[in-house]
C-alpha cells in the first residue's frame, strides 16, 4: 500500500483482558517499528523487525507484550491481561532499508484504553 | 543509551513571526537527526532531517542546524502561519550498543501560531 496501515484505529479493553494490535508496513520494507507513545510525550521505542527476525526488544516494557512478524511482512503486538498503564498510542513505522538514506514512515497508530 | 531533550516543551508565536526549537544528543556517535510534525490525532510526519555529515539544511521556510561539538540540533520555521500549529518532536538515532536502527524522540514541543 501507500502508506503503513494499523487496526484498530481505537481499542478499548477491560482491564485484564489481552489484545492484539495490528501493523500493515509499506510493501517491501525491510524494517519494522513499535513505538509507544503516552498521552503529551514523545514516542518510546519497543521492538525493532529486520524482515521476519526480531532483532531488539528491549523496550517492552514487561513480559505481558510480545510482538511477531512471522513471514517479514504484516507485524502484530500482543498485549496480555492488559493494565491501565498500558494505555496509550501504539505507533508502528517501517523503513525501505538498513542504510542512512532511508526514512521512517510511522502509521497513524492505534490508541489503546484500557479501563 | 541516547537521550534526548527538546525545548521548549510550549511555544506561542504571532503569525508571520519565526519559531525556534532546540534539541540536545548525548550519543557522539548519532548521525542522523529528523524532525517529525504531529498534528492532534495524527501520524507522526518528517517535515525534514539532517544527517552528521552537514551542518544545515533547508527546506522553504523550514530549516534544520546541527552543531556535532555541542551535540544539538535547531528547527527554524520563518514566516509561521496557523497551518503550522502542530506538536514537533526531534528525534536521534545512536550507535550505542550497535543500535543504529533506533529512534529516539524528545518529549515534544507544542507551537501554536496566533493569527
Amino acid at each position: 500500500g501507500a502508506g503503513v496501515s494499523q487496526s484498530p484505529r481505537y481499542k478499548v479493553a477491560k482491564r485484564g483482558q489481552d489484545v492484539a494490535l495490528r501493523c500493515d508496513p509499506i510493501s517491501g520494507h525491510v524494517s519494522l517499528f513499535w513505538y509507544q507513545q503516552a498521552l503529551g510525550q514523545g514516542p518510546e521505542f519497543l521492538t525493532y523487525f529486520q524482515n521476519e527476525a526480531q532483532l531488539d526488544k528491549s523496550g517492552l516494557p514487561s513480559d505481558r507484550f510480545f510482538a511477531e512478524r512471522p513471514e517479514g511482512s504484516v507485524s502484530t503486538l500482543k498485549i496480555q491481561r492488559t493494565q491501565q498503564e498500558d494505555s496509550a498510542v501504539y505507533l508502528c513505522a517501517s523503513r525501505g532499508g538498513t542504510g542512512v538514506t532511508y526514512g521512517y514512515t510511522f502509521g497513524s497508530g492505534t490508541r489503546l484504553t484500557v479501563v | 543509551g541516547e537521550n534526548v531533550e527538546q525545548h521548549p516543551s510550549t511555544l506561542s508565536v504571532q503569525e508571520g513571526d519565526s519559531a525556534v526549537i532546540k534539541c540536545t544528543y548525548s550519543d557522539s556517535a548519532s548521525n542522523y537527526f529528523p524532525w517529525y510534525k504531529q498534528e492532534l490525532g495524527k501520524r507522526p510526519q518528517l517535515i525534514i532531517d539532517i544527517r552528521s555529515n552537514v551542518g544545515e539544511k533547508k527546506d522553504q521556510r523550514i530549516a534544520v542546524t546541527l552543531n556535532k561539538t555541542a551535540k544539538h540540533f535547531s528547527l527554524h520555521i520563518t514566516e509561521t502561519q496557523p497551518e503550522d500549529s502542530a506538536v514537533y518532536f526531534c528525534a536521534a538515532r545512536g550507535f550505542s550498543g550497535g543500535s543504529n536502527y533506533k529512534l529516539t524522540f524528545g518529549k515534544g514541543t507544542l507551537l501554536t501560531v496566533n493569527p
